[in-house]
């Protein structure tokens, strides 16, 4: 029972590399969301998927993009790495975008860019 | 708009205490609040949710959380705290867009 499923677990880049994160979800959620944590700031969307083969932006969008693959996957890419998107990122799922239900959280990907 | 505020960023309390860590929130309508823990090099777990039933929710680990509308606050509360408790707390509300609005977090430190 794996839930969210993200990799890489950590990874150093330096300034200009780029990298796609990866999440995957085993509980047949229709909605897919982004996130990165940063001290002090809570966790701040990055972008969402409310159902397959679709993708908007959230609140800080700037520097990413993100593929919703089918269904179970949603990655997150970074095209050319800036110190300023070091953080932890996290993926989550929930069943709907428009419910009370709860979403569901990977373990997370440290990501430092040098 | 909506917002959340945790009025703590940190709360030390010794095991077998009772825990209490603070939230108010904005919404212009009633608002799905929940509250979720986060464990060190851990995503976040779900501890309780609130979607206007019951005023005071339970949740896992003894959590419970009471909706005062006339407060504006959902704080969270445990009678006695255990080392396990010991980790990063976050406040969060679903905004009118249905995105979640996550407060700055509280971390709670347990001492023996």
């Amino acid at each position: 029972n794996a839930g969210v499923t993200q990799t890489p677990k950590f990874q150093v880049l330096k300034t200009g590399q780029s990298m796609t994160l990866q999440c995957a979800q085993d509980m047949n959620h229709n909605s897919m969301y982004w996130y990165r944590q940063d001290p002090g700031m809570g966790l701040r969307l990055i972008y969402y998927s409310a159902s397959e083969g679709t993708t908007d932006k959230g609140e800080v969008p700037n520097g990413y993009n993100v593929s919703r693959l089918n269904k179970r996957e949603f990655s997150l890419r970074l095209e050319s790495a800036a110190p300023s998107q070091t953080s932890v990122y996290f993926c989550a799922s929930s069943e709907e975008r428009h419910s009370n239900q709860p979403q569901h959280f990977g373990d997370g990907t440290r990501l430092s860019i040098l | 708009a909506q917002s959340v505020t945790q009025l703590d960023s940190h709360v030390s309390v010794s095991e077998g205490t009772p825990v209490l860590l603070r939230c108010n929130y904005s919404s212009s309508y009633s608002p799905s609040l929940f509250w979720y823990v986060q464990h060190p090099n851990k995503g976040l777990q779900l501890l309780l949710k609130y979607t206007s039933a019951a005023t005071l929710v339970k949740g896992i680990n003894g959590f419970e959380a009471e909706f005062k509308k006339s407060e504006t606050s959902f704080h969270l509360t445990k009678p006695s705290a255990h080392m396990s408790d010991a980790a990063e707390y976050f406040c969060v509300v679903r905004g009118y867009t249905d995105k979640l609005i996550f407060g700055t977090g509280t971390r709670l430190q347990v001492f023996p």
